[in-house]
């Protein structure tokens, strides 16, 4: 079984500060960890993955994240945020079983972003 | 480059009323699935297809219904539509062939189709 708790449901910043987005998860298997980006009204697009390489991931637009199995942690970070950065982001933990490869969502974090 | 494309992007719905949404994609992944997202609940798995010819009931699957009668086309169908159906439904597509051998693919999403249903 997996799972994925996102521990702030949402989080802000002043524009040019850092951001820190925050995933825990659990699985029964070697995870693939996901973060997708969803702004207003769009689907979801895909900002970096974790696929048992490197355990620090550079994403798109300035996105990092960094693999931490002894914490269960997968947390998203950039040094200096933007405007356009205000959107829903979501981590995900996926693995491949008996089914196939499944995904599961963490409920989101809603992140804003101040002038 | 179209992708993921779902249709209709918006649809107010009776209740009692039958509805297909349409999922089509143009990368030959072998795997689709279909997720419902509700405000404060994330992203639920109701039903998906790893190739054409198989499905599988995800998280939420009761009321909906789905086929694969070919690699590009994944429709969802609620064949009743009721009240507790209004969401944000999102079709997605992987390439999860090489997962096995830890190539996991990642999820492309179309860009939803609203529906309420009253």
């Amino acid at each position: 079984a997996q799972s994925v708790t996102q521990l702030d449901s949402h989080v802000s910043v002043s524009e040019g500060t850092p951001v820190l987005l925050r995933c825990n998860y659990s699985s029964s298997y070697s995870p693939s960890l996901f973060w997708y980006v969803q702004h207003p009204n769009k689907g979801l697009q895909l900002l970096l993955k974790y696929t048992s390489a490197a355990t620090l991931v550079k994403g798109i637009n300035g996105f990092e994240a960094e693999f931490k199995k002894s914490e269960t942690s997968f947390h998203l970070t950039k040094p200096s945020a933007h405007m356009s950065d205000a959107a829903e982001y979501f981590c995900v933990v996926s693995a491949y079983d008996n089914y196939g490869q499944n995904f599961v969502f963490g409920p989101g974090t809603r992140l804003s972003v101040l002038p | 480059i179209a992708g993921i494309t779902q249709a209709p992007t918006s649809q107010i719905l009776a209740a009692g009323r039958r509805m297909t949404l349409r999922c089509t994609q143009d990368m030959r992944h072998n795997a689709m699935y279909w997720y419902r997202q509700d405000l404060g609940l994330g992203l639920r798995l109701i039903h998906y297809s790893n190739t054409a010819g198989t499905t599988g009931k995800g998280e939420v699957p009761d009321g909906y219904s789905v086929s694969r009668a070919n690699t590009d086309d994944f429709p969802l169908t609620l064949a009743s539509a009721v009240p507790s159906q209004t969401s944000v439904y999102f079709c997605a597509s992987s390439d999860s062939r090489g997962a096995r051998a830890g190539r996991p693919g990642e999820l492309f999403f179309g860009e939803g189709s609203r529906l309420t249903v009253l």
